[in-house]
Parts: C-alpha cells; structure tokens; sequence
C-alpha cells in the first residue's frame, strides 16, 4: 500500500487531455512537501517530468504540467502522443516517515 | 554528462549478503544527496534508502531497516548499499538516485540504468 494515491491507469486518445492525480496527508504533501513526477517504462530508469510541484526540466515539453491543492497535486499532459504511454509516478518527502514516498504508479495508455 | 553506474546484482540465496555499488560522474558529488530506489518484477518503484551530502542524514524505508545499510564515499564518487539477510521479497531492479538537495528532501533529477538483484533458492 503506497502513501501516496494515485489512480491505477488513465487512457486517452491521441491530442486528447489526460490528468493524473496523487493524493497525500499532513505529513507529506500536506505539509508543503514538493512533490515531483516521473516517467517510467518497466526495467528502465525513471526520467523527471515536474519537479517542485510545477516546474519542468530543460528538455521536458510544455505539454507536461504540475499542479498543486492542498494535500492533492496533478500532472497534466496536453496533446497526447503514442510516445507517451508510460508509468507515471508522484514522490515526495514524508516528515513522519524520515524519506521518500512514491505513488503506486498509474499506467497512460494511449488509445 | 551526468552518469550513474551501478554494480554488484547477483543471484544470491535467501538469508545471504551483497554490496552494491554505484559510481557518479559528470557533478560535484559530495554537493547531494543520494538515494537507492527498487523495481520489483511487475511492480512499482519503491524508495529504499538515502543518505545526505557528508553522510550526516541517513534514513531507510521500514521494510529494510536494519538490514540495509547505506553508505558514501566522496573521495571515490560512489554510492554504496549493503544488504543483509536478503529475503525473496527484495527481488528487484535497484536505481541510484542522485537528488537536487544536500540533504534528501528533493526529487531526483538523474537514474542509473539499475542492477539486478535476485533473491532465491
């Protein structure tokens, strides 16, 4: 069971919106924890997407956006690519827990 | 160009030990933290440990805590994690994580490719 909520999987067609959700508590992104997304596909190394709740990397397209609420955060992809189908994953720090916390992942496809 | 190189998976037998090493290059690496995240087969990431930039910050998930034991040497650029009495249930890809921060609080910007740790009679 991961700290952090997020939907098991998304879909969409391609040019369509998807949001994906992450869901914390008080110890975590409630207390103003930044809250970091990533890219995943199986037996690879995970790429930074958002960073600081809302901030892309050099290199990451503005279709990728973060957003933040409370003790919820999102992610935002905009313009949906086949390329796009991936794991995607929310971390944080846990104050109780003394370290990281991850999402469970939430699997894109793209229709 | 930043690089994370990890080392040391094998296929070892429950109850077992094995070091795993990682090695850093393309930054100042005693100016971050750095972390072990695991892959299961068909699963979810899963943070393991981390340790800050002069090894004064230290903490690790429940389900290794006193089996594992992270550590660092600046000098030589590298990462390490020692894990004892090794159950199947830490079959996994393990990933070097180097964060943003100094301390651990922050994401992490850059992966290693992972080694592949096996647990099994």
């Amino acid at each position: 069971q991961s700290v952090l909520t997020q939907p098991p999987s998304v879909s969409g067609a391609p040019g369509q919106r998807v949001t994906i959700s992450c869901t914390g508590n008080s110890s975590n992104i409630g207390a103003d924890y930044d809250v970091h997304w990533y890219q995943s596909l199986p037996g690879t190394a995970p790429k930074l997407l958002i960073y600081g709740n809302n901030n892309r990397p050099s290199g990451i397209p503005d279709r990728f956006s973060g957003s933040k609420s409370g003790p919820s955060v999102s992610l935002t992809i905009t313009g949906l690519q086949a390329e796009d189908e991936a794991d995607y994953y929310c971390q944080s720090f846990d104050s109780r827990l003394s370290g990281w916390v991850l999402g469970g992942g939430t699997k894109l496809t793209v229709l | 160009e930043v690089q994370l190189v990890e080392s040391g998976g094998d296929l070892v037998q429950p109850g077992r030990s094995l070091r795993l090493s990682c090695v850093a290059s393309g930054f100042t690496f005693d100016d971050y933290a750095m972390h072990w995240v695991r892959q299961g087969p068909g699963k979810g990431l899963e943070w393991v440990s981390g340790i800050g930039w002069n090894s004064g910050t230290i903490n690790y998930a429940d389900s290794v805590k006193g089996r594992f034991t992270i550590s660092r040497d600046n000098a030589k650029n590298s990462l390490y994690l020692q894990m004892n009495s090794l159950r199947p249930e830490d079959t996994a890809l393990y990933f070097c994580a180097k964060d943003m921060g100094l301390i651990g609080f922050g994401g992490s910007d850059y992966w290693g490719q992972g080694t592949l740790v096996t647990v099994s009679s």
